[in-house]
């Protein structure tokens, strides 16, 4: 059972968006800031946000990342069959003084 | 660019200890906090801890007794050892750069990099 709740999947055709949910509690999404992992299969997770909303270098912005209360939620515009991942959010748990991961969101790109 | 490097056994008796290590390359390991995280197959992501180059670290509770993260910085390794395996810890293990950092009022925390995972059974 993970801290962090999301939906274990979601599917939308190619060129449409998709937005994925993260829910939290005050002790985590509510007061911390979220980042956002993309899992492509047999890979390691790779960075996509970080502190709710912003992209590293070589991210494009198709992705995008907003945080409201204790809810977070990511945002792929434009999408690719490139982008059937696994997708993770992520903060730290300031009561339970650890990093914690949603359960991951399955994408598939229909 | 900065990478990370797992390695280490991939079969582990049960009951026996798991020591696996982190070489980091393309930056210092200086200044920044490196974290160790698991993933049981078909499943999420488990953080396990971390360490600074100072030696500080942070456990997650429920391993707390169980693990070690231990970093030597003129080899830039940081190293994790995991004891009283139990087939419950067959997982991929991540090492990965830890950017977490809490202020007054709020903490900002993510994983930049990380390592391409080892596979890591534990089975007699």
């Amino acid at each position: 059972q993970s801290v962090l709740t999301q939906p274990p999947s979601v599917s939308a055709a190619p060129g449409q968006k998709v937005t994925i949910s993260c829910s939290g509690s005050s002790s985590n999404i509510g007061n911390n800031y979220v980042s956002w992992y993309q899992q492509l299969p047999g890979t390691a997770p790779k960075l996509l946000i970080y502190d709710n909303n912003k992209r590293p270098s070589g991210i494009p912005d198709r992705f995008s990342g907003s945080r409201s209360g204790t809810s977070a939620t990511l945002g792929i515009t434009g999408l690719q069959t490139g982008d059937e991942a696994d997708y993770y959010c992520g903060t730290w748990d300031s009561s339970l003084s650890v990093a914690v991961f949603g359960g991951g969101t399955q994408l598939t790109v229909l | 660019q900065v990478q990370l490097q797992e390695s280490g056994p991939g079969l582990v008796k049960p009951s026996e200890t798991l020591s696996l290590s982190c070489t980091v390359s393309g930056d210092s390991i200086s200044s920044y906090y490196w974290s160790w995280i698991r993933q049981p197959a078909g499943k999420g992501l488990e953080w396990i801890g971390r360490i600074s180059t100072s030696g500080s670290t942070n456990y997650t509770p429920s391993l707390k007794s169980r693990v070690t993260v231990s970093v030597d910085t003129s080899k830039t390794q940081f190293s994790l050892n995991l004891s009283s395996l139990t087939a419950a810890d067959t997982a991929v293990y991540y090492c990965a750069r830890d950017r977490g950092f809490c202020s007054s009022t709020s903490c900002f925390y993510y994983f930049d990099y990380w390592g391409q995972g080892t596979l890591v059974t534990v089975s007699s």
